[in-house]
This record gives C-alpha cells, sequence and structure tokens, in this order.
C-alpha cells in the first residue's frame, strides 16, 4: 500500500535549534517526493521536491531508500518557519499526490 | 497567472442548506484536485479528474457531496444538504501533465461553516 507517514504532530523548538521534521514512505516504484509547507491560514505552497536536491529557506531533504525516509531538515530555525509541513507521495498518474497526516513547527523566541 | 482561484472564501450556511464551491484552475493545468483539511483528519483528497474527466471520486465521504468539471477552467464541488460536520476548509489544486511537472498548485481554499 503506498503510504506517507509523519510520526509527529507537532515539533516544538526554540529559535536557533536545529530541525528535523520526519516523513516516512511506502511505495512499491521509484518514489517521487515533496515537502509542501502552510502558513498560518494560508494555501499551501511547494517548499521543496527531492529530483531538484536544492535548498528553500534553508532547509534540505534527502530521499533515503533504503530506510524509505525523506526528512526535512534546517540547522537553525528561526521563527517565520513556523507552520504546518506535509510531506507528500506522487502516485501513479495524474500527478496524484499521497500527503501525510502533517507536522506542526512552533519555533519559540 | 494568477493561481488558483477559489470562491468563496468564506461560507457560513445553516444545516440542510446546498453549498457550492468554485474553482478556477491554473491555464493550461488539465488535472484538478479538492481536498477537505480538518483538524481531526488532515488533509483528505475527496475527488480529482484529468482532461475535465472524474478518475476518482473514492474520497467523497457521502453522496451528498458531488462534484463537476464542466470545462478546463471551472470545477465546483456541491454540498446537498449540508451538515456541521461538513465544516471544514476546502482546497481545489491544479498540475499540469507535462513531463517532469508533478507539483500540485493549491488555491486559497474556502472555509465552510455549516451551523
Amino acid at each position: 500500500a503506498q503510504r506517507v507517514t509523519q510520526p509527529e504532530k507537532l515539533l516544538s523548538v526554540f529559535k536557533g535549534a536545529p530541525v528535523e521534521l520526519k516523513c516516512n514512505y511506502s511505495y512499491s516504484g521509484s518514489p517521487e517526493l515533496f515537502w509542501y509547507v502552510q502558513y498560518s491560514r494560508q494555501r499551501l505552497q511547494l517548499l521543496l521536491r527531492h529530483i531538484s536536491r536544492e535548498s528553500i529557506k534553508g532547509f534540505t531533504a534527502d530521499l533515503n531508500k533504503g530506510e524509505t525516509s525523506f526528512h526535512l531538515k534546517k540547522p537553525f530555525a528561526q521563527e517565520e518557519d513556523s507552520a504546518m509541513y506535509y510531506c507528500a507521495l506522487s502516485s501513479g498518474g495524474y500527478n496524484k499526490l499521497i500527503f501525510g497526516a502533517g507536522t506542526r513547527l512552533a519555533v519559540h523566541p | 497567472d494568477a493561481g488558483v482561484i477559489q470562491s468563496p472564501r468564506h461560507e457560513v450556511t445553516e444545516m440542510g442548506q446546498e453549498v457550492t464551491l468554485r474553482c478556477k484552475p491554473i491555464s493550461g493545468h488539465n488535472s484538478l484536485f479538492w481536498y477537505r483539511q480538518t483538524m481531526m483528519r488532515g488533509l483528505e483528497l475527496l475527488i480529482y479528474f484529468n482532461n475535465n474527466v472524474p478518475i476518482d471520486d473514492s474520497g467523497m465521504p457521502e453522496d451528498r457531496f458531488s462534484a463537476k468539471m464542466p470545462n478546463a477552467s471551472f470545477s465546483t464541488l456541491k454540498i446537498q444538504p449540508s451538515e456541521p460536520r461538513d465544516s471544514a476548509v476546502y482546497f481545489c489544486a491544479s498540475s499540469s501533465m507535462g513531463q517532469g511537472a508533478r507539483e500540485q498548485y493549491f488555491g486559497p481554499g474556502t472555509r465552510l461553516t455549516v451551523t
């Protein structure tokens, strides 16, 4: 079964601390993974896609096929990073995405 | 492009009333998705279309929910009759089937409150 698991509902850190939002997936084919971010009362927007291997707003994510993980990391959290983060897996045709339950990141001053 | 457009942004209605949510996808995109977001259940895919044809509506919770896409630039999600448990934020997203383009672009959402 195709599934995305984000084990933490809430991650609370202080400004300047490292952040790691966990994402594990289950997929039989070659996965294509994304991180979406939703700031308070705003639309979801794409943060990262694994095929781009880029760093956006200081965030990076590496696909680990052995551990079936795609964790999102940032070395020094900022207050403006506080948001809801969703990990998503592209599933089959039509660009359908399977989303995880989301992790709320709260960065405290 | 203005991105995905949804209307209304907020809707408050009484139980039993019909509610129609509207979505205009990004021009040129040929896949359209409707999602529901709640605190309890997170982000749920309700239905998606490709080239205006419904592909999978298995996420539609009940027969009270229906969706249409009469043309490439417009889709509706209708709830009739509405119930308080339908209160949620409903998102529309669109995507292009072009090579390597798997990203979905989301609209601002419609916040529905059924009293």
